[in-house]
């Protein structure tokens, strides 16, 4: 596609459910990052993949969290057992290399109730 | 650990008028600085890179510069509309070295509005 897609944009759960979020990344690219931006907080890292490696999982705060990317491509963002405090808008980030700038999706706010 | 300021947090200007966004760094070892601009409810947009063999990057009415020595960066908006309303973040992307190094470090962002 022409630029990152996330889904879904909008996402109300209940305390104790799990939930995914979807992210397809621009066509080619081979970095993926996942964001967390709380209200009123800036951008906490939380995972990256680049190409074949191991992700990068050091930024997730809770084994709760956890990410995979299939064939390089598009990647999950699953969590588990929701916590209100989990209630932030989760961006996903693509770059063609480490070298180059990032392109963000327009994000999915989940809200934990 | 490399850490992003932005300086100010908030900004509130008249229509026309010419501005400037600061942010620092404390690590000087980057692959790059980028600056965003993000809508309310909106993902980032990204609006200028600037990688850390450059001194500065122009669009339009924007212009960013680096002083990688002094982990500096600035993002100067000429004529000011008030659509350039919206939050400005600027990001490092550090050296390899993994822990999260490989990704982003954002700064606050200054939340920016320009009164018609």
């Amino acid at each position: 596609g022409a630029g990152v897609s996330q889904s879904p944009s909008n996402k109300v759960t209940e305390k104790g459910k799990d939930v995914e979020l979807r992210c397809d990344p621009i066509s080619g690219h081979t970095a993926l990052y996942w964001y967390r931006q709380s209200l009123g907080q800036g951008l906490e890292f939380l995972i990256y993949f680049q190409g074949n490696s191991a992700p990068d999982k050091s930024g997730l705060p809770s084994d709760r969290f956890s990410a995979e990317r299939t064939g390089g491509s598009v990647s999950t963002l699953t969590i588990q057992r929701t916590q209100q405090e989990d209630s932030a808008v989760y961006l996903c980030a693509s770059s063609l290399a480490v070298t180059r700038g990032a392109f963000f999706g327009q994000g999915t706010r989940l809200t934990v109730v | 650990k490399q850490e992003v300021t932005q300086i100010p947090a908030a900004l509130s200007v008249p229509e026309g008028e010419n501005l400037v966004l600061n942010c620092s760094f404390t690590d000087s070892a980057i692959y790059n600085l980028q600056w965003f601009r993000q809508d309310p409810g909106k993902g980032l947009t990204s609006l200028l890179l600037i990688q850390s063999s450059q001194r500065e990057q122009t669009s339009g009415r924007l212009n960013a510069s680096l002083d990688k020595s002094s982990g500096r960066s600035t993002l100067y908006i000429a004529a000011s509309q008030p659509g350039d309303s919206a939050t400005y973040l600027c990001a490092v992307r550090l050296l390899g070295g993994g822990g999260g190094a490989d990704g982003l470090t954002f700064g606050k962002g200054t939340h920016l509005i320009i009164q018609p």
